[in-house]
């Protein structure tokens, strides 16, 4: 069974910090390109991040550029998002999520992790 | 960046009855567009993909249609289990990767 477990959300002020974690497994994690998709509280769902198999291509939303860094541990099967001068726009439930084999579109979805940014 | 346009924002529809929920794009994405089904509280789940193609364990009362801007998905006969937020992504231009904004299905 295809498990995606994020964690490291929180109460952050604005200009600071957080990393989020992603443990997977039940697939082959080091195969899929993995990525971050996030969603405001009561608003739509929001592409972040995008990181390739082995991690020498990574893609990025225009607003969090500068700002985030996607990265992966292929041997310990774990995806990271660190967050760095946050806002208080970057307030969101933040999901972990793989494509499929083939194709650009999110197969497997994590549970999320609450990102709050607020003073 | 492709911009993805879903109608109606909210739909009303009693169960048993057929929904068919909108997704135009502002350019051509060929048949690389995603449904998805949010429930509340809960992570998205990928309902069909290539546009017409369902996922795996997707029930056959979930289908979709269209190629190039605009795109279709129909749910039969809507259970109560139905009632959710759908959106759809294109993957077919990218980065950005763009999703509609949703359309909420509710209880007529």
């Amino acid at each position: 069974e295809v498990q995606l477990v994020e964690s490291g959300g929180g109460l952050v002020q604005p200009g600071g910090s957080l990393r989020l974690s992603c443990a997977a497994s039940g697939f082959t994690f080091s195969n899929y390109w993995m990525s971050w998709v996030r969603q405001a509280p009561g608003k739509g769902l929001e592409w972040v991040a995008t990181i390739h198999q082995h991690g020498s291509e990574k893609f990025y939303v225009d607003s969090v550029k500068g700002r985030f860094t996607i990265s992966r541990d292929n041997a310990e099967n774990s995806l990271y998002l660190q967050l760095n001068r946050l806002r208080a726009d970057d307030t969101a439930v933040y999901y972990c999520a793989s494509f499929s084999a083939s194709y650009y579109f999110f197969e497997w979805w994590g549970q999320g992790t609450l990102v709050t940014v607020s003073s | 960046e492709i911009v993805m346009t879903q109608s109606p924002a909210t739909l009303s529809v009693s169960p048993g009855e057929r929904a068919t929920l909108s997704c135009r794009a502002s350019q051509s994405v060929n048949s690389n567009l995603a449904w998805y089904q949010q429930k509340a509280g809960q992570a998205p789940r990928v309902l069909i993909y290539g546009a017409s193609t369902r996922a795996t364990g997707i029930a056959a009362r979930f289908s979709g249609s269209g190629s190039g801007t605009e795109f279709t998905l129909t749910i039969s006969s809507l259970q109560s289990e139905d009632f959710a937020v759908y959106y759809c992504q294109q993957y077919n231009d990218w980065p950005p990767y763009t999703f509609g904004q949703g359309t909420k299905v509710e209880i007529k």
